[in-house]
This record gives structure tokens, sequence and C-alpha cells, in this order.
């Protein structure tokens, strides 16, 4: 299994874009990158995935470096709701389905 | 998106005893997960739950220990079986949309065992 390395806290201004690192080194071809977040004494929630390419949707953007071995998380514009544990986790197949496997994450902290 | 329901939300348990833990999706799904978070960590995963046959535990965790039904394709529950203070954690059931992998939570169930 792929593991993923974060930086374990981060703060980040309101209304700034916030960007999250997270490097996966060992990744293999045919995994995705996924990210999560999860607000306090929340399930967590599913932000975006991406392969190869840059994606976006009305989350985040999530940028994939060439190589695949690290990739970016940024919320363009943070809002004291972004406040969060952020997971960024490579998905691993097995027996045609997928089950993922979490690290430590990172604790973002939005300030006012 | 799914919803998953689970029950109880929260519950505080003896030493030695065991609780069951439900969990409800409003749809069909192949697999189900079963994550456990302690206090301050990150969710682990205890074992995958597929229907029809026998759960699939990760390294760490055993059958006897925490037994998994898996009766249909809407619903599963995870025993946490003679409990003591070490298992006080939030189990999370989650479910998978089959072709690109994204999971979806339940709100958890948040166990104190004293």
């Amino acid at each position: 299994d792929a593991k993923t390395t974060q930086p374990p806290s981060m703060d980040c201004a309101e209304g700034r874009a916030a960007n999250l690192p997270c490097n996966h080194s060992t990744i293999s071809g045919n995994e995705y990158v996924y990210w999560y977040r999860q607000i306090h004494s929340q399930g967590p929630q599913y932000i975006i995935h991406g392969l190869k390419n840059n994606e976006t949707n009305e989350m985040a953007s999530l940028i994939i470096t060439e190589d695949r071995k690290s990739s970016t998380l940024i919320l363009p514009h943070a809002t004291l709701r972004d406040t969060a544990v952020y997971y960024c986790i490579v998905r691993v197949p097995i027996q045609g389905a997928q089950k993922l496997v979490f690290g430590q994450g990172t604790r973002l902290t939005i300030n006012p | 998106s799914a919803v998953i329901s689970q029950k109880p939300s929260r519950d505080i348990c003896q030493r030695g005893t065991s609780l069951t833990i439900q969990c409800q999706v409003d749809s069909q799904v192949t697999m189900m997960f079963w994550y456990r978070q302690q206090p301050g960590q990150s969710l682990t995963l205890i074992a995958t739950a597929n229907q029809g046959s026998e759960a699939t535990y990760e390294s760490g965790f055993v059958i006897d220990k925490f037994p998994i039904s898996r009766p249909n394709l809407t619903f599963s529950t995870l025993t946490v079986s003679n409990m003591s203070p070490e298992d006080s954690s939030i189990y999370l059931c989650s479910v998978a949309r089959a072709n690109t992998g994204e999971l979806f939570f339940g709100e958890g169930s948040r166990l104190t065992v004293l």
C-alpha cells in the first residue's frame, strides 16, 4: 500500500488560499489520490480525487505533480468553516473494489 | 450520495460487556467498511464486509473481538466484544461508490467504556 506524508498542522488566514501538501512517493501507476476532510465530531467528507491530471470542483482544486509523487489540495478562498483535519489518501484496490487507508492528516486552522 | 445511518450514536458501556453497532444504507452496496477512530487519532480500517461472505479483517483486528454481520446489501453490524477502556473510540461505517471509490461515511458511533 502506498503511504502518504502530510504536515501535522497548518494555519491560514480567512479569505486566503489554503495549500495543503501531500507526499506519496511510492504511489503506483493505477492508484488514485483522494482528499477527505473531517470536521470535529463528524464523519469524513469527500473533497476531490485524481489520477494524474489536475482536478477542480466546487470545493477545491487538486494539483498532482507530473511524476505523481506529490500533490497539493487548494482551497481557493478559505473560510472559518474549512477548519478541519484534511486527509490525503492513496486508493488501494482490492478484489475489484477499493479500500481507503487513512494517514494522520493535516489539521488546518483558518484564522479570522 | 449515499445516506448512512448508524445506531447508537453514542453509548457508555461497562468493561467486559459487548455492544453491537448497526449501519443502514439507503441503497444497495457491495462492500461496506468499518473504521475505528481513537481519541485524537486518524481512522483505522477494521474490516471490509461483503454481503454473503465473511468479512476481511485488517492486521491487528480479529473476528472474535469484532464480529461483523452483513445479512443483505443495505445493512451491516459490528460488535465490539468483551470491551475494555482501550476500545473507547468512534466507530464509523462507510460505503464506496463503485466506479470512483469515493467513500461515504456515517456520523459514527461514539463508544465509551468504563
